[in-house]
């Protein structure tokens, strides 16, 4: 149990273009989702909390009118990277916290996104 | 705030080694602490976990044991394999729906 999908797991695209990554909670429901994203042979860096039926809370320095989140129901969660540039190549990853699953969050597999 | 700090890597070991790998973490509060896993091009898998003081996470062989004396979750394998090889994070979660503070990450090559 505790799966948590994203789509696509990988994208190429052009320069100006948006692309939207959907994260799902497959077998559980998901009030509050988070978007990581990692750079080659880094940690990842929280990019947001994506709360389901309100704004998401952005970390310090994220572009939110760059990085459209929406979580418009308990399973699903999307990032738009709008006007993409390729500085914003990255591996994006998303994760799910249980309900009362003791602090433990799921995270999908990730997204490798590559901006031409 | 909450931080994590792990041993930089990589970490080259040969077949049948014992692993260790370091973690120290800061947190308000009781955290609870993890160790992700994550293959090339995947994305993290988690490994193990131990959500109170003294307990014993293990996993395919790993263990790291919670010590809040050291506030420290080194993980352990007493015999490596060459599918072990990965990046390892260290990971605290303070609770209710905190973000999770991951360490840099440790890369593990084990060769033949």
């Amino acid at each position: 149990g505790a799966v948590v999908s994203q789509h696509p797991s990988w994208v190429i695209c052009k320069s100006g273009t948006s692309v939207k990554i959907e994260c799902r909670s497959l077998d559980f429901q998901a009030t509050t989702m988070f978007w990581y994203r990692q750079f080659p042979k880094q940690s990842l860096m929280l990019m947001a909390t994506s709360n389901e039926g309100s704004k998401a809370t952005y970390e310090q320095g994220v572009e939110k009118d760059k990085f459209l989140i929406n979580h418009a129901s308990l399973t699903l969660s999307t990032l738009t990277v709008t006007s993409a540039h390729p500085e914003d190549s990255s591996f994006y990853i998303c994760s799910a916290e249980l309900a009362g699953g003791l602090n433990e969050q799921f995270f999908g597999p990730g997204t490798r996104l590559t901006v031409l | 705030g909450n931080s994590v700090t792990q041993m930089e890597g990589p970490v080259t070991l040969s077949e049948e080694a014992f692993l260790t790998i370091n973690c120290t973490y800061t947190a308000t509060g009781y955290p609870s602490l993890f160790w992700y896993v994550q293959y090339p091009g995947e994305g993290l898998q988690l490994l193990l976990k131990a959500t109170k003081a003294d307990d014993k996470g293990s996993n395919k062989g790993f263990e790291a044991t919670y010590r809040k004396e050291t506030t420290s979750f080194h993980l352990e394998k007493g015999s490596v394999q060459v599918s072990d090889s990965a990046v390892y994070f260290c990971a605290l979660n303070s609770g209710g729906y905190q973000k999770v503070t991951f360490g840099t990450g440790t890369k593990l090559q084990v060769i033949p």
